[in-house]
């Protein structure tokens, strides 16, 4: 059982306000990453760390920020929030093995009135 | 740049139908190609994976089948469960330092009735 957990699960919020977006996982695991999914479901990597003080963006362009300075703990922040994302943020970590098993935590669903 | 194509949902079947979910993908090198199942209120789980050609990953009674000559890796199940109701995405990976950064397909709802 994957244990990555994120918080909070549901948040609706109004334009520019900061939001951070908590994502936890007690594996160890070196690399974590955050993926957005659209409402037609479909994941886009918008950040990854390969291990602490290293971030980088991943295909889709996002206006958010990420940090990386505890192994287990991988937040994502939009310092002004829009209703465009207004989203689910999946955040998910993988092992030092590279099985090419991602674990997921359970999401972050976004709204921004 | 990479890319992985899923047949478009949703798909309805009965309980015992046989299943297909059909998934194509272009990469460049060679890719590793997962399924992942995303169930109702929770996160995405991996189902099965393949990492070479002709590989055959399977996992719940659910088989795919790496082939590099179609560059399909094709879901299937031969007797489905109202419990496999569910959200699947076919995903692919690069590998080398790209390796846990996947590229996923736009995701397959799978609803099954009694």
């Amino acid at each position: 059982e994957a244990d990555i957990y994120q918080t909070p699960r549901y948040l609706v919020i109004g334009t520019g306000k900061k939001i951070t977006l908590e994502c936890s996982q007690t594996m160890g695991h070196d690399k974590m990453y955050w993926y957005q999914q659209d409402p037609g479901m479909e994941l886009h990597l918008i950040h990854y760390s390969y291990g602490v003080n290293s971030t980088e963006k991943g295909d889709l362009s996002s206006e958010s920020t990420v940090s990386r300075i505890r192994t287990e703990h991988f937040p994502l922040t939009l310092e002004s929030a829009r209703p465009s994302h207004t989203s689910q943020y999946l955040c998910a970590s993988s092992g030092y093995r590279d099985t090419g098993e991602l674990f997921f935590g359970e999401g972050s669903r976004l709204t921004v009135l | 740049g990479d890319s992985v194509t899923q047949m478009e949902g949703p798909v309805t079947l009965s309980e015992e139908a046989f299943l297909t979910i059909n998934c194509t993908y272009t990469a460049t090198g060679y890719p590793s190609l997962f399924w992942y199942v995303q169930y109702p209120g929770e996160g995405l789980q991996l189902l099965l994976k393949a990492t070479k050609a002709d590989d055959k990953g399977s996992n719940k009674g659910f088989e795919a089948t790496y082939r590099k000559e179609t560059t399909s890796f094709h879901l299937e199940k031969g007797s489905v469960q109202v419990s496999d109701s569910a959200v699947y995405f076919c995903a692919l990976s690069v590998g080398g330092t790209s390796y846990g950064k996947l590229t996923f397909g736009q995701g397959t709802i799978l609803t099954v009735h009694p």
